[in-house]
């Protein structure tokens, strides 16, 4: 099975300052097709998750350009270029690789 | 609007059983993958099991091997998930959703395993 690790496990930034979270995949979730098969969630208390990022750096129709994502292979970034309130969230990432594995999650707070 | 709506959470005793459903509308369900998603109180979000397009490929995280069985009825535009010898440990709200990178969620059903 494919584990996933993220980094930190918890974070507090600035508003207006930039976030990046961390994602390591324990084998590449690099397809033939040289598509990465990585999204990244962003969940609010009592509220399901929702997909922000596909195939690695791919947004979702809907999300706002301050977030981004990058990588390949084994090691991936989400990236908010400049934190807002709302922002505060717990941030997954995923494999769809080979069934799906969750990483534990990174809780991003305002400093 | 696409949604997906879970019911038949609650509930039950160790040992005992209980059956999810999932239904989808605003979509073309039978053209999707989907999947069951769980998460403990104040814990990370876990994979249960997936389903192709035509119920044909199911697949299963280690520890519901043999106690869950997930099926789907395209004719109903519904997804479910049988849940047989529940323990404790499968005590979590339980999350429908579509596609490999889910793009769509329900919002969710506490089953709780408790005497």
């Amino acid at each position: 099975d494919i584990v996933m690790t993220q980094s930190p496990d918890s974070l507090a930034v600035s508003l207006g300052e930039r976030a990046t979270i961390n994602c390591k995949s324990s084998q590449s979730v690099l397809h033939s097709s040289s598509k990465n098969s990585l999204a990244w969630y962003q969940q609010k208390p009592g509220q399901p998750p929702k997909l922000l990022i596909y195939w690695a750096s791919t947004r979702e129709s809907g999300v706002p350009d301050r977030f981004s994502g990058s990588g390949s292979g084994t090691d991936f970034t989400l990236t908010i270029s400049s934190l807002q309130a709302e922002d505060v969230a717990v941030y997954y990432c995923q494999q769809y690789y080979s069934t799906h594995t969750f990483g534990q999650g990174t809780k991003l707070e305002i400093k | 609007e696409v949604q997906l709506v879970e019911s038949g959470g609650g509930l039950v005793q160790p040992g005992g059983s209980l059956r999810l459903s999932c239904e989808a509308s605003g979509y073309t369900f039978s053209t999707y993958w989907m999947s069951w998603v769980r998460q403990a109180a104040g814990k990370g979000l876990e994979w249960v099991a997936n389903i192709n397009e035509d119920g044909s490929e199911k697949r299963y995280v280690d520890s519901v091997k043999g106690r869950f069985t997930i099926s789907r009825d395209n004719a109903k535009n519904s997804l479910y998930l049988q849940m047989n010898s529940l323990r404790a440990e499968d005590t979590a709200v339980y999350y429908c959703a579509r596609r490999g990178y889910m793009d769509v969620w329900g919002k969710g059903i506490a089953v709780t395993v408790s005497s």
